[in-house]
């Protein structure tokens, strides 16, 4: 079957970090996406990984491994604004159709001053 | 500025009615999708398109239709069928062939509440 786990809900301190994980299990595997989502608004692309290892962009990091199924976000030097939903989404291939992009339930995130 | 665009933002349906929800981009992309998102799930796929006059059902289709005359637009109609209507409805697009890097672009949304 088809499966991503999130925790459903984080809390942190503005300034300080804060890990975001997700795991999955896919039939098979064609990359992994960090969206952003704030209450009511649209997903916005954070963060994109398809190898292993760390993808720095920012504030914001992602990591990827391929043989654990795992992977997380990293958000430094929190700000209030950072308050949001994350939400992890595996892209999946699938034979004879489109990529599907599968989505997590998302972590929402509550940043404290 | 390129984009997609939903309207309305909010809906209000009575039970029995159809009702159409919109999507226009002016990205130039091939490929447009839409999504239904609950609380404590994920967003789950009713309907894509990867071209024009083309379109698939996702995982959840039942009780809604689509179109795609033409490529900037790509209209979902929540039929009398869905049971279960009273969901924030997504839709997305991306370009066609590779498209690895930047996954795909959201509109902001249409809250559907029947009442």
């Amino acid at each position: 079957g088809q499966n991503i786990d999130q925790p459903t809900e984080m809390t942190a301190t503005e300034g300080a970090i804060v890990q975001i994980n997700c795991t999955y299990q896919t039939s098979g595997f064609n990359g992994l996406f960090w969206y952003q989502q704030h209450a009511g608004e649209a997903p916005t692309f954070l963060s994109y990984n398809v190898l292993d290892g760390l993808e720095e962009k920012g504030r914001f990091s992602s990591f990827l491994s391929r043989s654990k199924g795992y992977s997380y976000l990293l958000l430094k030097e929190l700000q209030m604004k950072d308050s949001a939903s994350y939400l992890c989404a595996v892209r999946s291939p699938r034979a004879g159709a489109t990529n599907k992009l599968i989505f997590g339930t998302g972590t929402l995130l509550a940043v404290q001053p | 500025d390129g984009g997609i665009t939903q309207s309305p933002k909010y809906l209000f349906r009575k039970e029995g009615q159809n009702v159409t929800l919109s999507c226009e981009q002016n990205l130039n992309h091939d490929a447009m999708y839409w999504y239904r998102q609950d609380p404590g799930q994920g967003l789950r796929l009713i309907y894509y398109s990867q071209i024009v006059n083309d379109f698939q059902k996702g995982d959840i289709a039942e009780g809604y239709s689509v179109s795609r005359e033409k490529k900037e637009s790509f209209p979902l109609t929540v039929t009398s069928a869905q049971k279960n209507p009273t969901a924030f409805y997504l839709c997305a697009s991306r370009p066609g062939g590779t498209d690895q890097l930047y996954g795909y672009t959201f509109g902001s949304g249409t809250r559907l509440t029947v009442v």
